[in-house]
């Protein structure tokens, strides 16, 4: 049981170039979410979504984009990278909305993104 | 005012020392998650709580409701309990996101 995958663990982006962050989950979770961890900051939402086909903003959404077409997967899009977005980002999945009833959350290794 | 405060922001221990470590929150929580996070590495989580008190080996997880704080003890530290710990509160109300502290870094010396 593989839990929560992210792929790639570490890539550098020149300024404007596009990259996909793919996150994939074999729990049958409902609930996945991308989230971005800087120095000095708790982790901050950037989109989540509540089942295939369903996708929302969290607090930090502008420059990505996301999309659900299956429960397995939920790729982030970055559309025209920039330094600001120079971050490490962690999908996270759960059983259903998760945190409103509180069930656990699993979240994947993390991709370490450097924008130059 | 940060939502959720953590402290201490950094801890040093001995191996074997008793370790705790806070976080406080101002917002009305369905749950409280405490994360623990290697260096370099993925985040697990360790505990899921609404009330009361859970333990799971050395690691226990307290939370008052009432004074909106709870606390993450490890007993017998271990120089492999190097990480950081993060706290994180679901918001009561249907909101969809976790509000995360900015995590304890503890570093336990053998």
């Amino acid at each position: 049981n593989a839990g929560v995958t992210q792929t790639p663990k570490f890539q550098v982006l020149k300024t404007g170039q596009s990259m996909t962050l793919q996150c994939a989950q074999d729990m049958n979770h409902e609930y996945m979410s991308w989230y971005r961890q800087d120095p000095g900051m708790g982790l901050r939402l950037i989109h989540y979504s509540v089942g295939a086909g369903i996708t929302d903003q969290g607090e930090v959404p502008n420059g990505y984009n996301v999309s659900r077409s299956t429960t397995e997967d939920f790729p982030l899009r970055l559309l025209s990278a920039a330094p600001s977005q120079t971050s490490v980002y962690f999908c996270a999945s759960s059983t259903d909305r998760g945190y409103l009833g509180g069930t656990e959350a699993f979240f994947g290794q993390g991709t370490r993104l450097t924008v130059v | 005012k940060n939502e959720v405060e953590q402290s201490p922001q950094n801890l040093t221990a001995q191996e074997g020392e008793f370790i705790t470590i806070n976080c406080s929150y101002s917002v009305g929580i369905s749950a409280l998650h405490w994360l623990q996070q290697h260096p370099g590495g993925g985040i697990v989580s360790l505990f899921m709580l609404s009330s009361g008190k859970k333990k799971h080996g050395r690691l226990i997880a307290t939370i008052n409701i009432q004074e909106k704080h709870s606390s993450l003890h490890i007993t017998a530290s271990h120089p492999r309990d190097s990480a950081v710990y993060i706290c994180a509160v679901g918001l009561q109300g249907g909101s969809e996101k976790l509000v995360f502290g900015k995590g304890t870094k503890l570093t336990v010396n053998p």
